[in-house]
Order: C-alpha cells, then sequence, then structure tokens
C-alpha cells in the first residue's frame, strides 16, 4: 500500500499569508494521480487540486498544486476567512486509494 | 448539477448487516466509477470500494473485503453497498464518490452528504 504522510499536521496562519502543505508518499505516484482535497466540519470532502497540479471546476487560482513521484504540496496564497479547514491529499495511482491524515489550517 | 444522495444508515449490532444506497442525479451514470469512502469519528478519509461504470469491476480495501459488496443498477441510477459481519470499527459516516472517468484510476470529484453508521450493542 502507498503510505501517505502529510505534515505539518497543524498551520497556523493569518488571514492573507501563505499556506504550504505537503505530502510524501511511501513510493513513486506515477502519473501524478494524486489530489487535494478541503474539508469543513460536518462536509463532506471537496476536490480542489487533481494530478498534482490541476484545479477541480470553481476552484479559485489561489490554490495551486505541485511535485511529482514522492514529494507533493498544496499552497494557498492570500489565504481567505473560508479557506481554514483540513486539507487531505489522496493518491489514485494503485488501490488501495490511500488518503493522508490531513493537515489543519487554522487562524491563528 | 450533480447531486449523490445517500441512505440506509443507522445503528446496527456487531455481526448484523446494513445495506447503503446513493442515488445520483445530474450526469450520465453509467459513464463513471463510483466509489465508497467513509470517515471515522475524528479521523481522516478512508477508501472502502469502487466499481467500475459498467459494473463489471470492482475492488475493495483489505479491511473490507470479503464482508461488503459494492453493486450498481445503471438503469436506476444508483449505487449500493452491502455491509454483512458489522464490527465496531465499521462505525463512520459513509459517503459515496463520483470518479472523474469510467475506470477506477481516478480523483473523486463529486461527493454525497454521508451518511453514518454506528455498530453498537
Amino acid at each position: 500500500d502507498i503510505v501517505l504522510t502529510q505534515y505539518p499536521g497543524t498551520l497556523s496562519l493569518s488571514p492573507g499569508e501563505r499556506a504550504t502543505l505537503s505530502c510524501r508518499a511511501s513510493q513513486g505516484v506515477s502519473s501524478s494521480y494524486l489530489a487535494w482535497y478541503q474539508q469543513k466540519p460536518g462536509r463532506a470532502p471537496r476536490l480542489l487540486i487533481y494530478g498534482a497540479s490541476s484545479r477541480a471546476t470553481g476552484i479559485p487560482d489561489r490554490f495551486s498544486g505541485s511535485g511529482s513521484g514522492t514529494d507533493f504540496s498544496l499552497t494557498i496564497n492570500r489565504l481567505e476567512p473560508e479557506d481554514f479547514a483540513v486539507y487531505y491529499c489522496q493518491q489514485y495511482d494503485s488501490s488501495p486509494f490511500t488518503f493522508g491524515p490531513g493537515t489543519k489550517v487554522h487562524i491563528k | 448539477e450533480v447531486q449523490l444522495l445517500e441512505s440506509g444508515g443507522g445503528v446496527i449490532q456487531p455481526g448484523g448487516s446494513l445495506r447503503l444506497s446513493c442515488a445520483a442525479s445530474g450526469f450520465t451514470f453509467s459513464s463513471y466509477a463510483m466509489s465508497w469512502v467513509r470517515q471515522a469519528p475524528g479521523k481522516g478519509p478512508e477508501w472502502v470500494s469502487v466499481i467500475s461504470g459498467s459494473g463489471g469491476g470492482t475492488d475493495y480495501a483489505d479491511s473490507v473485503g470479503g464482508r461488503f459488496t459494492i453493486s450498481r443498477d445503471n438503469s436506476q441510477n444508483t449505487l449500493y453497498l452491502q455491509m454483512n459481519s458489522l464490527r465496531a470499527e465499521d462505525t463512520a459516516v459513509y459517503f459515496c464518490a463520483k470518479g472523474a472517468k469510467s475506470n477506477y484510476y481516478n480523483q473523486f470529484d463529486y461527493w454525497g452528504q454521508g451518511t453514518l453508521v454506528t455498530v453498537s450493542s
């Protein structure tokens, strides 16, 4: 199984700042089959990024993804109040399609 | 507008069975793989099972293999998860999630609101 590790576990930032979240895979994720999701309390996850760097429909351009192989990152420029949430990376390269443990971005 | 509406959750005793349903609308259901993803209280999401658009292929997480069965009725635009031999560790919110393509290897671009399954005596 591909194990995903996310860091930091928690990020404390102010609105307007930049957030950089990392996701490391235990083995290479081919074809960059790596997605990022945002989840708010009591809600379903929402797809932000797929293919490591492509924004999903309707996602603002302040969200960007990068990386390949085993190291990936999600950057949120100019944090808005609605961006404070938990973010998960997920690989869909091989079954089981694993998720990382999440990074919580909260207001400083 | 894509909509996914899960139902069938509830409280069930260990060893019991439950069938979840997910009614889909707003897209050509048979053209897309569908998955079930669960999330235990306070934990991250865990992928459970996937079925191809045609229904001809399925895959399961090891934690549920042999106990859960995924299926779909493309004429009714409905996804199912039959859960047998339920354990306390199966307690979670169960989400149905639409794949972006017909095969397994794609991101989940739409999710339902989830249905809570509680396994407890």
